[in-house]
């Protein structure tokens, strides 16, 4: 079945160090995005990939870095520069281009201990 | 402004209620519009695309409003099943999300 993967489902941050989120496709999708959502808000957009070897900050990059080395992996790591790492992490994908249906995976929650 | 803005509820209703919720967008550049529902700590589901003359599906029906830049969630008799946190997104560029509208449905 195609889809969208992300691991782990729970990850743990202790202080000043970084982690990396996993998220792999396999839709043949040229776009991927991560997103964060806190409780209570929306997803606010971190950083886009529109193609491999490409991406672009969102709206909350600060704190936060990605790589898109092969089309079905887009990878997140939260560094320790970002101070309140504490949320839920959305991975997704689309088509082409932005403004179409977004393919999300069951997501990441990340806690700081 | 926010670019989007959406009731933040919650809603609570009875079983075979029928809501409404509504999300208004300051671009007025928007012309086509998503909704996707979320269950709690889940990926948000696109629910369905809502187009200038609005959008159909079963119990579902979204309109567009262009002239006041708001678009409409309408969902009859309602399931416990619709409990969820409806989102709107614009179908445009970087596709700003709404807060959500949280939807309880009770027996």
């Amino acid at each position: 079945d195609g889809g969208i993967t992300q691991s782990p489902k729970y990850l743990f941050r202790k202080e000043g160090q970084n982690v990396t989120l996993s998220c792999e496709q396999n839709l043949n999708h040229d776009a991927m995005y991560w997103y964060r959502q806190d409780p209570g808000q929306g997803l606010r957009l971190i950083y886009y990939s529109q193609i491999v070897n490409d991406f672009q900050k969102g709206d909350i990059a600060e704190g936060y870095s990605v790589s898109r080395e092969k089309k079905e992996s887009f990878p997140l790591t939260v560094t320790s520069a970002q101070k309140n790492p504490t949320a839920f992490y959305l991975c997704a994908s689309s088509v082409r281009d932005m403004g179409e249906q977004l393919f999300f995976g069951s997501g990441t929650q990340l806690s700081v201990l | 402004r926010k670019e989007v803005e959406q009731d933040p509820g919650p809603f609570n209703v009875p079983e075979g209620a029928t809501v409404a919720f509504n999300c208004t967008y300051s671009n007025s550049a928007s012309q086509s519009f998503f909704w996707y529902r979320q269950d709690c700590r889940k990926e948000p589901k696109l629910l369905m695309s809502v187009y200038s003359s609005g959008n159909e599906d079963g119990r579902f029906t979204a309109q567009l409003n262009r002239a006041s830049q708001y678009i409409s969630l309408l969902i009859r008799d309602s399931k416990l099943s619709d409990s969820a946190t409806y989102l709107c997104v614009p179908r445009r560029g970087k596709l700003i999300f709404g807060q959500g509208t949280e939807l309880s449905v009770k027996p």
